[in-house]
This record gives C-alpha cells, sequence and structure tokens, in this order.
C-alpha cells in the first residue's frame, strides 16, 4: 500500500511564474492538507480539503489556492511566485474521523524560485 | 488559536545519554499533540502522539512522551540516545474533534539533536 506521493519532488521556477504541486493521498484517506516549510523552520499550514472542498485555511495569501478531486488526489497552485515562496511543501492526509490517529506525510516537494 | 514552543533550538548529547526534548503548547481547548522526526531532506515520520487516552505515551524507536495539563507540556524522551536518533524533531498540536480547528496541526520551530559517540 503506498502512503502519500508527491510530484515532483524538486523544481525550480523564476519570480513571476506559477507552479503546481501534486498529491496522491494514502488509499482509503479523504482529507489532505498541504504545509509550506522554510529552510530552518516548522511545517506552517497552508490549507485542507475535504470533498473537494477547501474546509480550512491558514495565513496564506490568495496567490495560493488548491484543488481536490474526485478520488481525493489534490494539487496545490501558486501564482507569482516571489523568493519567498522557495519552500519545501508538504502534503499530510487522513481520514476527516479519526484524523488524530492517522495522519502521513509525504517526502515533500522542494520548490526553488529564482 | 493554539501555539507550540520547544525549548532549545538544538541540542547535543552523548550516545548512550538521555534524551529530553521539550514542548509546551498552548490551546484553548483540549489538544492533540504529536512529535514528528525529520531526517536531512525527507518528510516527516510520526513518532508518537497523544489524543486524549493514556497521558503516557509509548512511541516508535524507543520514544515517549507524557502529557502534563497542569504544566500545558509534551515534552520528549528517550532514556538511552542511539547515533540514529540525530535529525531534528518537531513537536505539534491540533485540537481535538469538535474543535473549529480540527484537523489542523501547528507546529513548533524545531529542536535539531546531534548525538556524539
Amino acid at each position: 500500500d503506498a502512503g502519500v506521493t508527491q510530484s515532483p519532488t524538486h523544481l525550480i521556477k523564476t519570480r513571476g511564474q506559477q507552479v503546481t504541486l501534486r498529491c496522491s493521498p494514502k488509499s482509503g484517506h479523504d482529507t489532505v492538507s498541504w504545509y509550506q516549510q522554510a529552510l530552518g523552520q516548522g511545517p506552517q499550514f497552508i490549507f485542507q480539503y475535504y470533498e473537494e472542498e477547501e474546509r480550512q485555511r491558514g495565513n496564506f495569501p490568495d496567490r495560493f489556492s488548491g484543488h481536490q478531486f474526485p478520488n481525493y488526489s489534490s494539487e496545490l497552485n501558486v501564482n507569482a511566485l516571489l523568493l519567498g515562496d522557495s519552500a519545501l511543501y508538504l502534503c499530510a492526509s487522513s481520514p476527516l474521523q479519526g484524523f488524530g490517529n492517522t495522519i502521513y506525510f509525504g517526502e515533500g516537494s522542494w520548490l526553488t524560485v529564482v | 488559536a493554539q501555539s507550540v514552543t520547544q525549548l532549545g533550538s538544538h541540542v547535543s548529547v552523548s550516545e548512550g545519554a538521555l534524551v529530553l526534548l521539550r514542548c509546551n503548547y498552548s490551546s484553548s481547548v483540549p489538544p492533540y499533540l504529536f512529535w514528528y522526526v525529520q531526517y536531512p531532506n525527507q518528510g516527516l515520520q510520526l513518532l508518537l502522539k497523544y489524543t486524549s487516552a493514556a497521558t503516557l505515551v509509548k512511541g516508535i524507536n524507543g520514544f515517549e512522551a507524557e502529557f502534563k495539563k497542569s504544566e500545558t507540556s509534551f515534552h520528549l524522551t528517550k532514556p538511552s540516545a542511539h547515533m540514529s536518533d540525530a535529525a531534528e524533531y518537531f513537536c505539534a498540536v491540533s485540537e481535538s474533534p469538535g474543535g473549529t480547528s480540527y484537523g489542523k496541526l501547528t507546529f513548533g520551530q524545531g529542536t535539531i539533536l546531534t548525538v556524539h559517540p
């Protein structure tokens, strides 16, 4: 049983460009959350998707948007990239019910903005 | 709002010594608490979690943590450090079911553990 898979693992973008990151949750998990981890810091919650809707959102600008598909996979989109968006982007999946017992993280997507 | 404070951004111990990583949390509702480990260039691996059952929680790799409500603490310990324990450790808090932010993890800044031979 595959865990949480993320793609791409590494990418480099130029300021002002747009990026899409993808996440496939662990089998049986219906909730996907995205986190941004800047170098030397703890992960920060971006948003969470459940039943194809954004369920809750952290303190991130509207340049950060997402989507969840019927198969529960998810995308994170960032528009008008800034140098400060360079970070590791982590996807976490869990069942909404029983979240505390089973939450798994992917290996992350490293985004460098130059 | 919830928050986590990890005391000490760097902790250094000798192999075989006690490991103690400190975590204090703030939450207006009953919390769920987690410890994660992150090895270089990798994602997060769950070490253990407190979800309102037993206050002393045992996790993987010999780690354990005790939830102390009166001290708002959830410190991570391991009796004897191994070289393989060298990594960065993150404490995280979430609201328990029924909370408006249930399902969202708030992380501390992390503690880098170094283990000397």
